[in-house]
């Protein structure tokens, strides 16, 4: 079954350096996300991506993010300047284009665990 | 009010016991509503979509009413493998696809 890989699974990082966390999307899929889970709390959405340009963004998702598709298989989310705070678990998921009405599911990877030390 | 809410639990149960978890969701432009399950530490999956009319798989089922805003799964004979939380989730219209999540309902079935 294909399924949505992330990498690296474990991040650690000082405060202020910048992280890349990488996502390869199920191959067929044309939607892209990224989602956050800080420990004890909910799944946010962060930003989806479609046709090379973000589709739409969260408050969360501000100048410290950025997204890109670098090739056809890789998606990445950048956090430039990581803060205490960005500590969370990241998930990238994807979905195919077509809807048949019942909701596009969305497919997520095993996540990257982010700790800002 | 929250966008999607759940009752956290936790709930125990013996193995074989059915549960209902319930969800309501404040935005009534929501288009499409799932409900996933999340191992501790793992990544969020769909265990299924919810329909208008009301949609069965297996030992679980999923319930929707519009006019409430709310949503419901029943889980019958329940396993220990479906020790879990239990993730509703909802997706507006014309929202790029967007999910929000509610905080989760945690299931423990015991032996």
């Amino acid at each position: 079954e294909p399924e949505v890989t992330q990498t690296p699974s474990h991040q650690v990082t000082q405060m202020g350096q910048e992280v890349i966390l990488r996502c390869v999307p199920i191959s067929n899929h044309l939607y892209f996300y990224w989602y956050r889970q800080i420990l004890g709390q909910k799944v946010e959405f962060l930003v989806s991506f479609y046709n090379n340009e973000i589709s739409e963004k969260s408050e969360i998702f501000d100048d410290q993010f950025s997204v890109e598709r670098p090739d056809g298989s890789n998606f990445t989310l950048k956090i430039r300047s990581t803060k205490l705070e960005d500590s969370a678990m990241y998930f990238c998921a994807s979905s195919e284009v077509e809807d048949s009405g019942g909701g596009e599911t969305q497919y997520f990877g095993p996540g990257t665990r982010l700790l800002v030390l | 009010r929250k966008e999607v809410e759940q009752d956290p639990g936790p709930f125990n149960v013996p193995e074989g016991a059915t549960v209902a978890f319930n969800c309501t969701y404040s935005n009534s432009a929501s288009q499409s509503f799932f409900w996933y399950r999340q191992d501790c530490r793992k990544e969020p999956k769909l265990l299924m979509s919810v329909y208008s009319s009301g949609n069965e798989d297996g030992r679980f089922t999923a319930q929707l009413n519009r006019a409430s805003q709310y949503i419901s799964l029943l889980i019958r004979d329940s396993k220990l493998s479906d020790s879990a939380t239990y993730l509703c989730v909802v997706e507006k219209i014309g929202s790029a696809r967007q999910l929000t999540f509610g905080s989760g309902t945690q299931l423990t079935v015991l032996p």
